[in-house]
Order: C-alpha cells, then structure tokens, then sequence
C-alpha cells in the first residue's frame, strides 16, 4: 500500500525559477490538498481539489498553479519561485468531502529558494 | 477572516507530567479535528470531534469539543518520550477547508 508519495522531498532552487513538487495516491481518493508549513504559522492551504478538474484556491494560493487531470495526481507549480516561498510542503488526500475527512499527508517536500 | 488559535506554542514537561493544549477559533466549527507531527515527520490524524461538548479518550489522551463548537483541549496523562512532537488542532466550517492551529511543540523530558 504505496499510499501518498511526494516528489522531490529535498528541492534547491533559484529565485525566479519554476519548480514543480509532485503528489501521487494510490486510494483514490476524492479530495487532495496542498499545505505549506513554516514555523509560527502552522499549515495553510494553498490549493485544494474536489476531483479530477476541479481545483480551487486556498488562503495562501498567489504564485502558485495546480492542475489535476488524472485523480491519483497533484502537481503543485511555483511559476516564478521567490525566497518567501521557501517552506516544507505537505500533500494531503481524504476519501470524504468538506472537511469531516481524516487528512492523509505525504512525508513532505523541503523546498529551499537562494 | 477565519483564525484558529492554539497555546502553547511549545512545552517542555518532566516525564510523568501532564500535558495540555488549547485551541480556540473566532468562528464556530463544524468539527474539530486533532493531528501529531513527529519531528522531522508528517502530519498524521487523531481523532475528529464534531458534537457539541464532545469529549473522546485515546488512552492516555483526553480530547474535549466545547459546548459553544469554538474550542477545543487535548490532554495528556502522564507523559511519556513517545508522546514527543507538534499537536496541532484543524477546525473545519463546513467548506473544504481545514484552518489549522499553530501547533504546540511538546519537549518530554527523561
């Protein structure tokens, strides 16, 4: 049971470049997340799906794109990566709508901007 | 806009202490949910309460919803090393959104 896998876990990048963080599960699950950590403010959505072609903005959504076209499958995109982007980035996936789901999180992908 | 408010920030206890962590939201909840992020680890979930004045027990953990759906505790009996991490409460309103708290970092001291 691979679960949610994220892709890459540790990213170095240049300011102004573009960076794509892969999510992939293996549930089938309905609704996916993107969730960003830094220290004193906890997680903060940034995008989240409700299935396949269906995306909508978090509170955190400026300078970044999602997409979904296959179900199992959530890029999240920073066009032009800026040093405040520089965070741990969590994918999440639950099987129920709204917000009476368990979350289930990826293990996480380290992004450092120079 | 919506907050969701969690103190301590951190805690540092003796081994066999108690510990606790609040959580409190401007806006009533349509439920609560709690999660444990080990150091260096991912979010993983606890357990959810959606009742009004809802309490829940997990052992050695004790979670309570308020009656007013705008707060919430995790209690801690009797620490351990294992119980080591970030707890973080998530109020949802209804939408597909989680707002999680800021966490509290637990340090249990041997």
């Amino acid at each position: 049971d691979a679960g949610i896998t994220q892709s890459p876990r540790y990213k170095i990048t240049e300011t102004g470049r573009q960076v794509t963080l892969m999510c992939h599960q293996t549930w089938s699950h309905s609704y996916m997340f993107w969730y960003r950590q830094d220290l004193g403010h906890g997680l903060r959505l940034i995008y989240y799906s409700a299935a396949a072609d269906i995306t909508d903005k978090g509170e955190v959504s400026d300078g970044y794109v999602v997409s979904r076209s296959k179900t199992e499958n959530f890029p999240l995109t920073l066009e032009s990566a800026t040093r405040s982007q520089t965070s741990v980035y969590f994918c999440a996936s639950t099987g129920r709508g709204g917000t009476t789901g368990e979350l289930f999180f990826g293990e996480g992908s380290r992004l450092t901007v120079l | 806009g919506q907050q969701v408010m969690q103190i301590p920030q951190y805690q540092h206890v003796q081994e066999g202490e108690d510990f606790t962590t609040y959580c409190n939201s401007s806006t009533t909840l349509s439920n609560i949910q709690w999660y444990k992020q080990r150091p260096g680890g991912h979010p993983v979930f606890l357990i959810q309460l959606v009742k009004s004045g809802e309490v829940k027990k997990q052992k050695r953990l004790t979670f309570q919803f308020g009656e007013a759906k705008k707060n919430s505790s995790l209690h801690i009996t009797a620490t351990q090393t294992t119980d080591v991490g970030t707890y973080f409460c998530a109020g949802g309103t209804g939408a597909n959104n989680l707002f999680f708290g800021t966490g509290t970092r637990l340090t249990v001291i041997p």
